[in-house]
């Protein structure tokens, strides 16, 4: 079945490092990926997608890019702020099926001063 | 941006009462949403899919007398969580596709901020 496998947090890191989170997907034909952001006490938002292969989605600095032949799709930022500290969430979608999505669990991200 | 709103926020209630939240798209017109729950540091469980005009879609091991479901009209769904009891506490999301914004893509769902639920 379809799934999304993504690094367990806590992530914890020093503001202006580099930051990866990663993300690996299994599905039936070619999906659209997305990264979903969750702020304290706030509800999920769209961050970045990609609907194809090769795709680079990007968005407040953060890029994936679609990565059929390892089935990956990465988040990265060069250089992270405290206000990027956030549950960030990976997901897939199959397109012109049913629009459900599928998430991962999840990595939280702490952004020290 | 398109937005979905949930009301209320929170709700605090006593056990065996039954609780109703709404979500609601604000500025598009909606036939499905979906209903999520989520547990503290997990993911987003989908519960259901709610269908504009007929009966919802239960996800496995969701119970549908439990969780009843209520897609009145293009822009509105509700969640009645009947007989609460203190496992029913949780965070509940809904969503819905962006559907018919060509400039989105259909794939794309804007989320409510959620409603946490606390049964006494």
């Amino acid at each position: 079945g379809n799934s999304v496998t993504q690094m367990e947090g806590p992530v914890t890191l020093s503001e202006e490092a580099f930051l990866t989170i990663n993300c690996t997907y299994t599905a039936t034909g070619y999906p659209s990926l997305f990264w979903y952001v969750q702020y304290p006490g706030e509800g999920l938002q769209l961050l970045l997608k990609a609907t194809k292969a090769d795709d680079k989605g990007s968005n407040k600095g953060f890029e994936a890019t679609y990565r059929k032949e390892t089935t990956s799709f990465h988040l990265e930022k060069g250089s992270v702020q405290v206000s990027d500290s956030a549950v960030y969430f990976c997901a897939l979608s199959r397109k012109n099926r049913d629009d459900k999505i599928i998430f991962g669990k999840g990595t939280r991200l702490h952004i020290l001063p | 941006g398109a937005v979905v709103s949930q009301h209320p926020s929170w709700v605090i209630c006593k056990s065996g009462t039954s609780v109703k939240i709404e979500c609601r798209s604000l500025d598009f017109q909606a036939t499905t949403m979906f209903w999520y729950r989520q547990f503290p540091k997990q993911s987003l469980m989908l519960m259901a899919t709610s269908n504009e005009g007929s009966k919802a879609t239960y996800e496995q091991g969701v119970e549908k007398d439990k969780f009843l479901i209520n897609h009145a009209s293009l822009t509105l769904s509700t969640l009645t969580v009947t007989s609460a009891h203190p496992e029913d506490s949780s965070f509940y999301i809904c969503s819905a596709p962006a559907a018919g914004q060509r400039s989105v893509g259909r794939e794309t769902q804007y989320f409510g901020p959620g409603t946490r639920l606390l049964v006494l």
